[in-house]
């Protein structure tokens, strides 16, 4: 089973700065890696697959990169409703698994 | 409207059984896989079981492997989540989620929650 480790576990900035959230396999999983947004009562929603495409309606100012082991979200200027629970997932290897999650809060 | 709507959750004894159903709307049901997904209270995610288009091929967590059984019907556009011998630690909200092809899940219901307890 391939595991995803997220970093960090907390991330606290405010509205308009950059956020930089980190996700690492545990072996390579190509580019089959997507990210998701979670807000408290809510289901988690699709923000960005195969590394850096993002879903259909998701803001230009969330980005994905990477490759292999090491993955990247980026979202260049925090709005106030960016701030959520965020989880990796890797669709390489099956099973199917998830990272533990960064939570990023308001500062 | 794409839409995913689950039903089935409720509080059930440990050792018993309950069926999940997750009916689908807005988009051709059969031409995608499928998954369920869960989420313990106040934790992560976790996938529990996946289905192609055609039920050709099925994988399941190895939490649930041999308890848990998947299924769909393509002519109802719905899936299920057949539970068995539950535990405690299957008390979950359950999500069904839509596969992008092979890919992510881009569409997800508002999960059935499942609590196991005497």
């Amino acid at each position: 089973e391939i595991v995803l480790t997220q970093s960090p576990a907390t991330l606290s900035l405010s509205p308009g700065e950059r956020a930089t959230l980190s996700c690492r396999a545990s072996q390579s999983v190509s580019s089959y890696l997507a990210w998701y947004q979670q807000k408290p009562g809510q289901a988690p929603r699709l923000l960005i697959y195969d590394a850096s495409n993002r879903a259909t309606g998701i803001p230009a100012r969330f980005s994905g990169s990477g490759s292999g082991t090491d993955f990247t979200l980026t979202i260049s200027s925090l709005e106030p409703e960016d701030f959520a629970v965020y989880y990796c997932q890797q669709r390489s290897n099956s099973p199917v698994t998830f990272g533990q999650g960064t939570r990023l809060e308001i500062k | 409207e794409v839409q995913l709507v689950e039903s089935g959750g409720g509080l059930v004894q440990p050792g018993r059984s309950l069926r999940l159903s997750c009916a689908a709307s807005g988009f051709t049901f059969d031409d995608y896989a499928m998954h369920w997904v869960r989420q313990a209270p106040g934790k992560g995610l976790e996938w529990v079981s996946g289905i192609s288009w055609n039920s050709g091929s099925i994988g399941y967590a190895d939490s649930v492997k041999g308890r848990f059984t998947i299924s769909r019907d393509n002519a109802k556009n719905s899936l299920y989540l057949q539970m068995n011998s539950l535990r405690a630690e299957d008390t979950a909200l359950y999500y069904c989620a839509k596969d992008m092809a092979d890919d992510a899940f881009d569409i997800w219901g508002q999960g059935t929650m499942v609590t196991v307890s005497s």
